[in-house]
């Protein structure tokens, strides 16, 4: 059964906060990935790691630090976000680069 | 040139309809498929993946043609539990960054 799990579910935090976002597979996916996603709008890739290292990082502002602790957990650190950052941040896993990627549920983010 | 091109919709289609979403892709160096199917406010959860030779589950046909690149995906006998936003996936063969997302097609089966 695969299962990507991300906690918390809802965030609201102010712009002057420091919060993390975590996420765990324990399918053996050797490749994690970070997406935001906005009402209407596709999936944005934000970072990809692959076997634990960072592989992508499509231009994220620094205020969004990635980290993979080991090959089951991933975070998003938080920090001095902007209201415009209130989004749904989606947790992704797969075996390997040709491979079905798969969503965890999601943390709905709101900065106020 | 997006890498790949979705009618955002919405369709709007009575109970028992047949409907089709297409999706157009622009490398010819892809090498996989997928439709995905969204509930609002929920994650993107895998419906199928689409093969060379197409492929069926059910009421849902997913079809490729690789030489006017595109994929298709055919409802047939549309319910209510269908109405949802369906996002076709293109896998390229090489690159870290290899996953590119249609926009989406919004779909409500209406009673």
């Amino acid at each position: 059964d695969t299962e990507v799990t991300q906690t918390p579910k809802h965030l609201v935090m102010g712009m002057t906060n420091k919060k993390s976002l975590k996420c765990e597979q324990h399918m053996g996916h050797r490749a994690m990935y970070w997406y935001k996603q906005k009402a209407k709008k596709p999936p944005e890739l934000m970072f990809v790691y692959s076997y634990e290292k960072l592989s992508i990082n499509e231009s994220v502002p620094s205020r969004f630090s990635p980290e993979c602790p080991n090959s089951s957990l991933l975070n998003l650190h938080l920090h001095a976000l902007q209201p415009e950052d209130s989004a749904l941040y989606l947790c992704a896993s797969r075996p390997g680069v040709g491979n079905t990627i798969y969503f965890g549920e999601g943390s709905w983010l709101t900065v106020v | 040139r997006k890498e790949v091109e979705q009618d955002p919709g919405p369709f709007n289609v009575p109970e028992g309809a047949t409907v089709a979403f297409n999706c157009t892709y622009s490398n010819s160096a892809s090498q996989s498929f997928f439709w995905y199917r969204q509930d609002c406010r929920k994650e993107p959860k895998l419906l199928m993946s689409v093969y060379s030779s197409g492929n069926e589950d059910g009421r849902f046909t997913a079809q490729l043609n690789r030489a006017s690149q595109y994929i298709s995906l055919l409802i047939r006998d549309s319910k209510l539990s269908d109405s949802a936003t369906y996002l076709c996936v293109v896998n390229l063969q090489t690159g870290a960054n290899n996953l590119f997302f249609g926009t989406g097609t919004r779909l409500t089966v209406i009673p």
